[in-house]
């Protein structure tokens, strides 16, 4: 299986910050990654597919970026509703594997 | 717009089959563009995929519970199923039936159900 290891597991930010977080696939999985969002007692969302495109309905302040094996999520200003745990997760080969979790607090 | 909805018993005895079922409505499950998943999440913790469908009955699950599991369709119904036999504690979990969309052919999850959790206990 394709290991996914997301960095860090926590982050706590203030409203208007920029915020990176990465995920790193053990094998390459050239732009075969996606990016989801889950708020607690929710189904996660999809936010980006294939690296780096933006799902509809999916504000511009989130983006994607990276290939192989190493990823990127950015919030470019953080919100009060991007509070939530992101997930990235790779279709590059079944099973599909996501990343443990990355949980995004309130500073 | 698009709804996913799971159905069946919260809880499970240990050694008994889970069982669930994910109503699809506001468009049809066969559609030649979609697939159908299973994904649960223990409480607290990551995402695992379980298997996918596709509205003609063609299959593929994730190895580490492949022995145990089955996902089928009915079309008629628009709905898919889960069966995971022999169950333990550590199959707890919410589980979410999801949309598998192919973008530039490379597949997500773009509609999920709002989840359900089955909890395995005597």
């Amino acid at each position: 299986d394709i290991q996914m290891t997301q960095s860090p597991s926590s982050l706590s930010a203030s409203v208007g910050d920029r915020v990176t977080i990465t995920c790193r696939a053990s094998q390459s999985i050239t732009s075969y990654l996606n990016w989801y969002q889950q708020k607690p007692g929710k189904a996660p969302k999809l936010l980006i597919y294939t690296a780096s495109n933006l799902q509809s309905g999916v504000p511009s302040r989130f983006s994607g970026s990276g290939s192989g094996t190493d990823f990127t999520l950015t919030i470019s200003s953080l919100q009060p509703e991007d509070f939530a745990t992101y997930y990235c997760q790779q279709s590059y080969t079944t099973p599909y594997t996501f990343g443990q979790g990355t949980k995004l607090e309130i500073k | 717009q698009l709804q996913l909805q799971e159905s069946g018993p919260g809880l499970v005895k240990p050694s008994e089959t889970l069982s669930l079922i994910c109503t699809v409505s506001g468009g049809s499950i066969s559609s030649s563009s979609y697939y159908w998943g299973w994904i649960r999440q223990p409480p607290g913790k990551g995402l695992e995929w379980i298997g996918s469908i596709y509205y003609s009955g063609s299959t593929y699950y994730n190895p580490s519970l492949k022995s145990r599991v089955t996902i089928s369709v009915d079309t008629s119904k628009n709905q898919f199923s889960l069966k995971l036999r022999s169950v333990t504690a550590a199959d707890t979990a919410v589980h979410y039936c999801a949309r598998q969309q192919y973008t530039s052919g490379v597949p997500n999850f773009d509609y999920w159900g709002q989840g359900t959790l089955v909890t395995v206990s005597s």
